[in-house]
């Protein structure tokens, strides 16, 4: 079945910094790729997600990079923020698989101001 | 987006009880899902609640521990049964309204805490 590995585990960046946190899939059947941000005691929130027929995608200060060839997602944050601090968390769901996401173990993101 | 309203947010419950999660969705929606996040951990999908049919199960989930009901479009509940310590758990319900079941979106939670 698919396996979805997720680096680095924890991450601290200045504000303003850019952060960077990788994925890599184990199905190349894998056609849909989520980003989850968790903050503390809520539930996960999608903030992005790439199709495997695209190979970036932006909104605003996010975005997302697919190399299928590799097998391989990131998520992007530029200008960062005290309010981006959370746990993200990267998925991968394979065609056939309605609803199943296989999620990474997640990156704890802290931003100081 | 949908809005998901889940009951309870939080409880404590005793070891040997069995406690029903309610999930309600402000719009009809294609397909519910449960998902549990144990503590300090990631997610993993319990089951495909089915309109009007028995739930769909990933391996390692049973309907005996983990019974799941969605008499409409918007409405699912889960119950965990006979719990455990090893229980302790965020229990999620989510939603897609995407016919291949893509872009999930996560209720806010239901955290038990079982003594």
């Amino acid at each position: 079945g698919e396996n979805v590995e997720q680096h680095p585990s924890t991450l601290s960046v200045q504000e303003g910094d850019s952060a960077v946190i990788k994925c890599t899939y184990s199905d190349s059947a894998s056609n849909y790729f989520p980003w989850y941000k968790q903050e503390l005691g809520k539930g996960p929130q999608l903030i992005i997600d790439i199709r495997s027929n695209v190979g970036e995608k932006k909104d605003q200060r996010i975005a997302v990079t697919l190399n299928k060839t590799a097998k391989h997602f990131s998520l992007h944050i530029t200008e960062t923020q005290p309010e981006d601090s959370a746990v993200y968390f990267c998925a991968a769901q394979w065609a056939g698989s309605q609803g199943n996401l296989i999620f990474g173990k997640g990156t704890k993101l802290s931003v100081k101001p | 987006s949908a809005v998901i309203s889940q009951k309870p947010s939080r409880d404590i419950c005793q070891r040997g009880t069995s406690l029903t999660i309610q999930c309600q969705v402000d719009s009809q929606v294609t397909m519910m899902f449960w998902y549990r996040q144990q503590p300090g951990q990631s997610l993993t999908l319990i089951a495909t609640a089915n309109q009007g049919s028995e739930a769909t199960y990933e391996s390692g989930f049973v309907i005996d521990k983990f019974p799941i009901s969605r008499p409409n479009l918007t409405f699912s509940t889960l119950t965990v049964s006979n719990m455990s310590p090893e229980d302790s758990s965020i229990y999620l319900c989510s939603v897609s309204d995407s016919p291949s079941g893509n872009t999930i979106y996560f209720g806010e939670g239901s955290w038990l805490t079982v003594v």
